[in-house]
């Protein structure tokens, strides 16, 4: 049984680019969230999906955008990236009867931006 | 806003000690806690959730308490090993967001040989 796989697994983009993340949830789980952690830091909440729809939004911009598919898998969408964008995102996966309690997390994508 | 605190920032111990990791959050207000793990440069392994009606949760050598009047919880971890070298990650869950884990920084831990 797959665990939560993130593509890519490492990214370098520059000032100004657009980039788009992927991830596909464990088997079975609808729900997906998406968080950004900075070197050192812990993760920050940026919005979770579910039946297509983002449900709850962290605090970030609007540059940071998202999608879910029929299949639940999701992307995260980051417009006019800034260098303090630099950051390993972490998708996390769980069943929506469940949300408040079990979420599994993917390995990340880190995304350098020069 | 919830702000969670994690103390100390970094820790050293030899193999076999036993040690105690603290989190402090600022609204009691919650509707669970969580502590994970996190090996360098890779995703979150929950470790154990404590519901805001609980007092402690216990998985092996790992025990977890939550005092939420006093906004603080604790990981004691037993019998130290090299393989406990992570960070250690506290989150929690605040009634009216409960779809958003509100993480501290961590505690980076080294167990020697």
């Amino acid at each position: 049984d797959a665990g939560v796989t993130q593509s890519p697994t490492h990214l370098i983009k520059t000032r100004g680019q657009q980039v788009t993340l992927r991830c596909s949830p464990k088997s079975g789980h609808d729900t997906v969230s998406w968080y950004q952690q900075a070197l050192g830091q812990g993760p920050q909440f940026i919005f979770q999906y579910y039946e297509e729809e983002e449900r709850q939004r962290g605090n970030f911009p609007d540059r940071f955008s998202g999608h879910q598919f029929p299949n639940y898998s999701s992307e995260l969408n980051v417009n006019a990236l800034l260098l303090g964008d630099s950051a390993l995102y972490l998708c996390a996966s769980s069943l929506v009867q469940l949300s408040y309690n079990e979420q599994f997390f993917g390995p990340g994508t880190r995304l350098t931006v020069l | 806003k919830q702000e969670v605190t994690q103390i100390p920032a970094a820790l050293s111990v030899p193999e076999g000690e036993n040690l105690v990791l603290n989190c402090s959050f600022t609204d009691s207000a919650i509707y669970n806690l969580q502590w994970f793990r996190q090996d360098p440069g890779k995703g979150l392994t929950s470790l154990l959730l404590i519901q805001s009606s609980q007092r402690e949760q216990t998985s092996g050598r790992l025990n977890a308490s939550l005092d939420k009047s006093s906004g603080r919880s604790t990981l004691y971890i037993a019998a130290s090993q090299p393989g406990d070298s992570a960070t250690y990650l506290c989150a929690v869950r605040v009634w009216g967001k409960e779809y958003a884990l509100n993480f501290g920084k961590g505690t980076s831990l080294l167990v020697t040989p």
